[in-house]
């Protein structure tokens, strides 16, 4: 298994400019999230899915998009980059419960952005 | 919504003891337990349930007082490989996601 993958590792964009970041996990896992870790300020969740065709809002949404059509992929859009945005963003799955099973959330390498 | 941690950061000689604290003002169905090496992922290291349950592994081990909604990481007889940022995860909403504490960075010296 590869577990969770990203890409790209590092991207530089300018203000105003749109990307895709793309995570994948080859676990079957139905819940992935999406994380930016800032320094000092921990990893925080922008959004999740609990399944395909199912997303919602973590606490920091704004400027970001997801969408999930397939359980494997769950690609981070930016609609129009701002400085703001500079950070490392973390995808991460999970099994179902994760209570019952004893298990945890699995995160991906991580994706270095900047925006200038 | 975010867990508290301390202390932010501990320095520690080889072989000596740290506890790392979490706390929430939320009800809690499980807390997790990360390490994060500079310019890695976070890996796990255990998860507490609601119920009392515990997994740990190593020298590393953990409670959770759900009284006080409070996570406790106990590192005992630390190794330079120990040396990191730990974050307390923590899920309160039942939803499988996860609200992460600030982090305590901790390094190990000989």
């Amino acid at each position: 298994n590869a577990g969770v993958t990203q890409t790209p590792k590092f991207q530089v964009l300018k203000t105003g400019q749109s990307m895709t970041l793309q995570c994948a996990q080859d676990m079957n896992h139905e819940y992935m999230s999406w994380y930016r870790q800032d320094p000092g300020m921990g990893l925080r969740l922008i959004h999740y899915s609990v399944g395909a065709g199912i997303t919602d809002q973590g606490e920091v949404p704004n400027g970001y998009n997801v969408s999930r059509s397939t359980t494997e992929d769950f690609p981070l859009r930016l609609l129009s980059a701002a400085p703001s945005q500079t950070s490392v963003y973390f995808c991460a799955s999970s099994p179902a419960p994760w209570v019952a099973l004893y298990d945890t959330q699995y995160f991906g390498p991580g994706t270095r952005l900047t925006v200038l | 919504q975010q867990p508290v941690q301390s202390p932010q950061a501990v320095i520690l000689r080889e072989g000596e003891d740290a506890v790392i604290n979490c706390s929430s003002s939320k009800a809690l169905y499980s807390v997790h337990w990360y390490r994060q090496k500079h310019g890695e992922a976070p890996v796990f290291l255990m998860i507490l349930l609601k119920g009392g349950e515990q997994k740990g592994h190593d020298k590393i081990s953990a409670s959770f007082n759900e009284k006080k909604q409070q996570s406790s990481l106990y590192l005992t007889a630390s190794q330079l490989s120990y040396s990191g940022t730990y974050f307390c995860g923590t899920d309160w909403t039942g939803a499988n996601n996860l609200f992460f504490g600030t982090g305590t960075r901790l390094t190990v010296i000989p």
